[in-house]
């Protein structure tokens, strides 16, 4: 039972673009979104959060949006740079039994010149 | 502040041996997770410890095994080691609070041969 779900397995974009990043979620108690960003052989690495009583977080360069009804997450990469190639998580949690962590099957975002 | 410590970095072991795997995690953090990574697969919740107790359990297997110490160090430990068990396991610390964000180590990669 895959509770968050990342569909795209990869992405391609051109450099200075814009690089955007879906994630879907099934358990209504998930109510904190996470993106990581993960180099082969290494630890995830946390990027941005957002909490359910907001609809957007923004940090530099990377914005999450939340759409709560659809169950619904996106990562904004603006502008997009070579150094963003990677694979991309995303994760939730909530409360009681949806506390731990849960994570999407990863999406291979790559950044051409 | 130092991060989450994984040691070993890499290990090989044989079918049927047993393995135990460190972290450390960020001092003042008394959340543990164990994940696995294998090829293809996203992170795969294994178990949560808080303050030395059980908080969460993920669907692995009972050969998979954990502990928490009172200094919040924690260890994983694999039984009759299989094949299949070759993957990179990785470790995050949470300070405790729910909803927060987690920090990852660098892995274990264990290769069963």
């Amino acid at each position: 039972d895959q509770q968050v779900k990342q569909n795209s397995p990869s992405l391609s974009v051109q450099e200075g673009r814009i690089s955007i990043l879906n994630c879907d979620y099934t358990n209504s108690m998930f109510d904190y979104f996470l993106w990581y960003k993960k180099y082969p052989a290494e630890g995830p690495t946390f990027l941005i959060s957002i909490s359910s009583i907001k609809d957007k977080n923004e940090d530099g360069r990377f914005t999450v949006f939340l759409n709560k009804s659809a169950k619904h997450l996106s990562l904004h990469i603006v502008p997009s740079q070579p150094g963003d190639s990677a694979v991309y998580f995303c994760a939730a949690s909530g409360r009681g039994t949806a506390s731990k962590l849960t994570f999407g099957t990863g999406t291979r975002l790559q950044v051409t010149l | 502040k130092a991060g989450v410590t994984q040691t070993p970095r890499y290990l090989i072991k044989t079918r049927g041996q047993q393995v135990t795997l460190s972290c450390s995690p960020i001092s003042g953090h008394r959340s543990v997770s164990w994940y696995q990574q294998t090829p293809g697969q996203g992170l795969q919740f294994l178990f949560e410890y808080f303050s030395e107790t059980q908080r969460n359990k993920g669907n692995f297997p009972g050969r998979f095994s954990g502990r928490q110490f009172s200094n919040s160090r924690s260890e994983m430990n694999v039984s009759t080691l299989e094949l299949g068990d070759s993957a990179l396991y990785l470790c995050a610390s949470r300070a405790g609070s729910l909803n927060t964000e987690a920090f990852f180590g660098q892995g274990t990669r264990l290769t069963v041969v």
